[in-house]
């Protein structure tokens, strides 16, 4: 099983700021099935990016996703006040056995 | 605009059963993967269990195999979770949420099961 391993746990930002956020796997994602997620609380989670690199419909381009092999990063060019939430990378494929990390909680510095 | 609501979750004793259901709508639902997803109070999100369009294979997390079943019904837009020998640590909101050439990109709101004596 793919272990995801997010950091950092929390970030303190500023709206305005770049936010950069990690996700690594204990072992190679296959074809870079690897997907972000944003939960604000009292919300479901929201599709942001799949594939490591392709916005979901309607996402911002201030989000873009990078990476490949066991190192995968989401970055917030700007953030913006409805940013401040809680972002989860999960792993995808053909063994349907699905994992998600831990998250990383951005919060207003 | 697709919809999915789940129903269901309910307080539920140890060692109890549950059925929980996901009732889709305004997306052709017979071509769609579904899967549940977790999240314990104040936790992360917990894949548990993958259907596939046609109902013929399914998967599930080992924290749940052998006592929960995955099972859907395309004649009525519906996806369910049967739940069994139910233990504390299953509390969870459930969310049911679509797989296509996208992952995960619909998500229900989700339903709170409390496990508890």
């Amino acid at each position: 099983e793919t272990v995801l391993t997010q950091s950092p746990g929390t970030l303190s930002l500023s709206p305005g700021e770049r936010a950069t956020l990690s996700c690594r796997a204990s072992q190679s994602v296959t074809s870079d099935y690897l997907a972000w997620y944003q939960q604000k609380p009292g919300q479901s989670p929201r599709l942001l990016i799949y594939g490591a690199s392709r916005r979901a419909t309607g996402i911002p381009d201030r989000f873009s996703g990078s990476g490949s092999g066991t190192d995968f990063t989401l970055t917030i060019s700007r953030l913006e006040p409805e940013d401040f939430a809680v972002y989860y990378c999960q792993q995808y494929g053909s063994s349907r056995k699905f994992t998600f990390g831990g998250g990383t909680k951005v919060e207003i510095k | 605009q697709v919809q999915l609501v789940e129903s269901g979750g309910d307080l539920v004793r140890p060692g109890g059963s549950l059925r929980l259901s996901c009732a889709a709508s305004e997306f052709i639902f017979s071509i769609y993967d579904m899967s549940w997803i977790r999240q314990a109070p104040g936790k992360g999100l917990e894949w548990i269990s993958y259907v596939n369009s046609d109902g013929t294979i399914t998967y599930y997390a080992d924290s749940v195999k052998g006592r929960f079943t995955i099972s859907r019904d395309n004649a009525k837009n519906s996806v369910y979770l049967q739940m069994d020998s139910v233990r504390p640590e299953d509390t969870a909101v459930y969310y049911c949420a679509r797989e296509g050439i996208r992952p995960f990109d619909h998500w229900g709101q989700g339903t709170l099961v409390t496990v508890s004596a």
